[in-house]
């Protein structure tokens, strides 16, 4: 019972420079978010996922894209890290319905220099 | 805009007190509530939630909340609390496809 995963768990890189962060699910879940946790804000969502090849921005999507070409996957890649973007990143997913909870994976640290 | 307000930060209580954390929101729809907890160095599991019927809802590990429509509160309660529930508590309320969470009350417990 695998879940949810993400990697890496911890990164480091440098503003300006792209980064990929991965996350996979083994529910077969329609939806899936992305969101970034930081000190004073709780979490916030930056995009999510109805389905495969249907995305939308959330609250905070500036400086991020995503894509999800296969419904077990949702990477969210910087384009070009800013150190704004130093934060810890969840993904979750749920079943449709918006009544689902949602489930989370256990976080990538992101540190940018 | 749409926002989530616990307002404890961090609270601090020794075993066996009892917890109340606040939790308000602000949009007049439908909504549907969440407690999640983080405990160190762990991703966020569901504690409770509240869809519709009796507003006083039970979770895991003797957690409860009680949803008050007219004061647009979700408040999370324990009679009595353990070494073991020191933790990051999030409320969240979602609407749609839309969720928005609290900025989180860090409890710390002692023993």
């Amino acid at each position: 019972d695998a879940g949810i995963t993400q990697s890496p768990r911890y990164k480091i890189t440098e503003t300006g420079r792209q980064v990929t962060l991965m996350c996979h699910q083994t529910w077969s879940h329609s939806y899936m978010f992305w969101y970034r946790q930081d000190l004073g804000h709780g979490l916030r969502l930056i995009y999510y996922s109805a389905a495969a090849d249907i995305t939308d921005k959330g609250e905070v999507p500036d400086g991020y894209v995503v894509s999800r070409s296969k419904t077990e996957n949702f990477p969210l890649t910087l384009e070009s890290a800013t150190r704004s973007q130093t934060s810890v990143y969840f993904c979750a997913s749920r079943t449709a319905g918006p009544y689902n909870e949602q489930f989370f994976g256990p976080g990538t640290r992101l540190t940018v220099l | 805009a749409q926002s989530v307000s616990q307002h404890n930060h961090h609270v601090i209580l020794s075993e066996a007190a009892s917890l109340e954390l606040g939790c308000n929101y602000s949009y007049g729809g439908t909504v549907n509530l969440f407690w999640y907890v983080q405990y160190p160095g762990q991703h966020l599991q569901l504690l409770l939630k509240y869809f519709s019927g009796d507003p006083l809802v039970k979770g895991i590990k003797g957690f409860e909340a009680e949803f008050i429509k007219s004061k647009f509160s979700f408040n999370l309660r324990k009679p009595s609390v353990q070494w073991s529930d020191t933790a990051e508590y999030f409320c969240a309320v979602g609407w749609g496809n839309d969720m928005r969470f609290g900025a989180g009350t860090r409890l710390t417990v002692k023993p």
